[in-house]
């Protein structure tokens, strides 16, 4: 069974860079056609797909964040990141990490991680 | 960017069916999945390429997709099927994912 966990600060100043980790358990980072994803949730509000990497470190990102957002892999840890820079209130969000299933272009989020708070004040 | 359309509420009372849909152009063109999220937990995929259930979803959860809008059915409902609704599409032409603004689905 794959886990996933997102792990970072739970509180970020404003203009500063937002840093968090994915850890996948249970399985490979690497194995299988999978992507990785980031989503967040802001309080009360719906979900907005962040990005997404493949292990190769392919990337895609949402056009309205795209400025601002990196995503990285670490296969040796089993890990993925989400950098989301220059932040401000409005960056206030859950955060979750999901294993993104792509097939012919449908992809899917199929595993998610529990979510982690990130506040955005000074 | 493709735009999925949700209503914010449906309410039903227990045994009965509920219906929420999800509305997008052309979106019988795509493929739509269906994630039920309960308050304060991550979401959970209940429906995935229109109308397949993942292992362990009830039977009562089906979907369909045509035309327009993709609806997501759950019958003989229970109370512990309260909770929010999204449906979910991936944009092939600008390479993201979609995600509707969800249902807040009440059982009376």
């Amino acid at each position: 069974q794959v886990q996933l966990q997102e792990s970072g600060p739970g509180l970020v100043k404003p203009s500063q860079t937002l840093s968090l980790t994915c850890t996948v358990s249970g399985g490979s980072i690497s194995s299988g056609s999978y992507y990785w994803s980031w989503i967040r949730q802001p309080a009360g509000k719906g979900l907005e797909w962040i990005g997404r990497i493949y292990t190769s470190g392919s990337t895609n990102y949402n056009p309205s964040l795209k400025s601002r957002v990196t995503i990285s892999v670490d296969t040796s840890k089993n890990q993925f990141s989400l950098k989301l820079s220059s932040v401000t209130a409005a960056d206030t969000a859950v955060y979750y990490c999901a294993r993104d299933i792509a097939v012919a272009g449908e992809d899917y989020f199929d595993y998610w991680g529990q979510g982690t708070l990130v506040t955005v004040s000074s | 960017s493709y735009v999925l359309t949700q209503p914010p509420s449906v309410s039903v009372a227990p045994g009965k069916t509920a219906r929420i849909t999800c509305g997008g152009n052309n979106i019988g063109s795509k493929s739509v999945h269906w994630y039920q999220q309960k308050p304060g937990q991550a979401p959970v995929l209940v429906i995935y390429y229109d109308s397949d259930r993942p292992s362990g979803i009830p039977e009562r959860f089906s979907g369909s997709n045509s035309g327009n809008t993709a609806t997501l059915t759950i019958s003989r409902v229970e109370a512990g099927d309260e909770a929010d609704y999204y449906c979910q599409v991936w944009d092939s032409s600008s390479d993201q994912g979609v995600f509707g603004g969800g249902t807040k689905l009440t059982v009376l």
